[in-house]
């Protein structure tokens, strides 16, 4: 069974920019959560989508969005780039059918912002 | 604000010495406990979880972590850790009640001396 996959591996943009992460999922999971992850900040929340509907955010700006399809990948968008913004993106994914259920992670999109 | 935190950001053992990584949360609800590893070059991977019954644990790989309602706590602990151990340890809830958002710590290095 494929894992969790998440495109492009790396990224490099500059301030102003807008910048689109993609990611599928395992194979009949429905659910995707995203988190930046930072040294020293851990993993932080950005949001979760079960079925096209997003469940919960963290709290981010609103710069930070994301989106699911019917076939349960997702998409987060980050538009006007800050430098701050600079972080390993990690999205996971499971069942989705109860907050007991282990995560499936993907191995990360790192994000430099110049 | 819900928070988790994990006092030790990074831990210097011997191989064969005991671990006990600390885990405190703030939240005055039902939650949901994990504990996730990352091995270098790894993705993040569930170690245990505690979601109802015995507030002892156990995972993969001979760690274990007990759940101290009392104290808000879940603190990891491996009684002889491997040289293999080494990785970043992230702990991690879910608050129940449809949420689906999930918290986690802002992680522990460890590194174990052969």
């Amino acid at each position: 069974k494929a894992g969790v996959t998440q495109t492009p591996r790396y990224l490099i943009k500059t301030r102003g920019q807008q910048v689109t992460l993609s990611c599928s999922p395992i194979s009949g999971h429905r659910s995707v959560s995203w988190y930046q992850q930072t040294p020293g900040q851990g993993l932080q929340f950005l949001f979760e989508y079960f079925s096209e509907t997003q469940r919960n955010k963290g709290n981010f700006p609103g710069r930070f969005s994301g989106r699911q399809f019917s076939n349960s990948r997702s998409e987060m968008n980050v538009s006007t780039l800050e430098l701050g913004d600079s972080a390993l993106y990690l999205c996971a994914s499971s069942l989705g059918t109860g907050e007991s259920e282990k995560l499936f992670f993907g191995s990360g999109t790192q994000l430099s912002v110049l | 604000a819900q928070s988790v935190s994990q006092h030790n950001h990074h831990v210097i053992l011997s191989e064969a010495a005991s671990l006990e990584l600390g885990c405190n949360y703030s939240y005055g609800g039902t939650v949901n406990l994990f504990w996730y590893v990352q091995y270098p070059g790894q993705h993040l991977q569930l170690l245990l979880k505690y979601f109802s019954g015995d507030p002892l644990v156990k995972g993969i790989k001979g760690f274990e972590a007990e759940f101290i309602k009392s104290k808000f706590s879940f603190n990891l602990r491996k009684p002889s850790v491997q040289w293999s151990d080494t990785a970043e340890y992230f702990c991690a809830v879910t608050p129940l009640g449809g949420t689906y958002k999930y918290i986690f710590g802002t992680g522990t290095r460890l590194k174990v001396l052969a």
